[in-house]
């Protein structure tokens, strides 16, 4: 079944300590997205990637790196330096030549202890 | 800056009655609308989507009309259900931007009850 999955779901980290969180879909979507989830902040964009070895910050990118080497992965890496990474994260991705809607992973909990 | 805005952060209704959810956005170049249903833990998934052509779209018991001078879309949910508990989220994004940026306000917390 075609599908985006992000992984780990759940993910407890000590402060000071990088984590990465995989997402990966087999849609052939060209664009995936990553977005932050804080209780009632609606979703906010981290990063966002149209093409392969190509991304763009979002509204809160400070504090998170993301790449893109192949067109089915975007993983995402809270390092250190975000202030406040205990959140929801959620992976999507489109196909922007059809201007479809956003797909989405199931989401990765992140808390920070 | 938030660009698109759900001023209510819940709603509670009675089964059997209809459900409005109010979307605001100030951005003028968004011409496409959706909105989304997530469940605590999971993602959101797509409802039902509408066109700046169009001012009104229909699916099943869900309902979306866009007014475009008052920057504003809503969604009926006509009956509502105890399934439909959830939070809803409005989206929005402009198709002339290549980058397929899109835009959500902060959800509406939707509690049907029996």
């Amino acid at each position: 079944d075609g599908g985006i999955t992000q992984s780990p779901k759940y993910l407890f980290r000590k402060e000071g300590q990088n984590v990465t969180l995989s997402c990966e879909q087999n849609l052939n979507h060209d664009a995936m997205y990553w977005y932050r989830q804080d209780p009632g902040q609606g979703l906010r964009l981290i990063y966002y990637s149209q093409i392969v070895n190509d991304f763009q910050k979002g509204d809160i990118a400070e504090g998170y790196s993301v790449s893109r080497e192949k067109k089915e992965s975007f993983p995402l890496t809270v390092t250190s330096a975000q202030k406040n990474p205990t959140a929801f994260y959620l992976c999507a991705s489109t196909l922007l030549s059809r201007g479809g809607e956003l797909f989405f992973g199931e989401g990765s909990r992140l808390t920070v202890l | 800056d938030q660009q698109v805005k759900q001023n209510s952060p819940s709603l509670s209704v009675q089964e059997g009655r209809i459900s409005i959810l109010n979307c605001d956005y100030t951005n003028s170049m968004f011409d496409y609308f959706l909105w989304y249903k997530k469940y605590p833990a999971e993602g959101p998934t797509f409802l039902i989507s509408i066109s700046s052509i169009k001012d009104k779209n229909e699916d099943g018991r869900f309902t979306v009309f866009l007014n475009k001078s008052a920057k504003h879309l809503s969604l009926h949910i006509v009956p509502s259900q105890p399934g439909d508990s959830a939070v809803y989220f409005c989206a929005a994004r402009a198709t002339t931007d290549s980058w397929g940026k899109f835009q959500f306000g902060a959800g509406t917390q939707v509690v049907v009850t029996p």
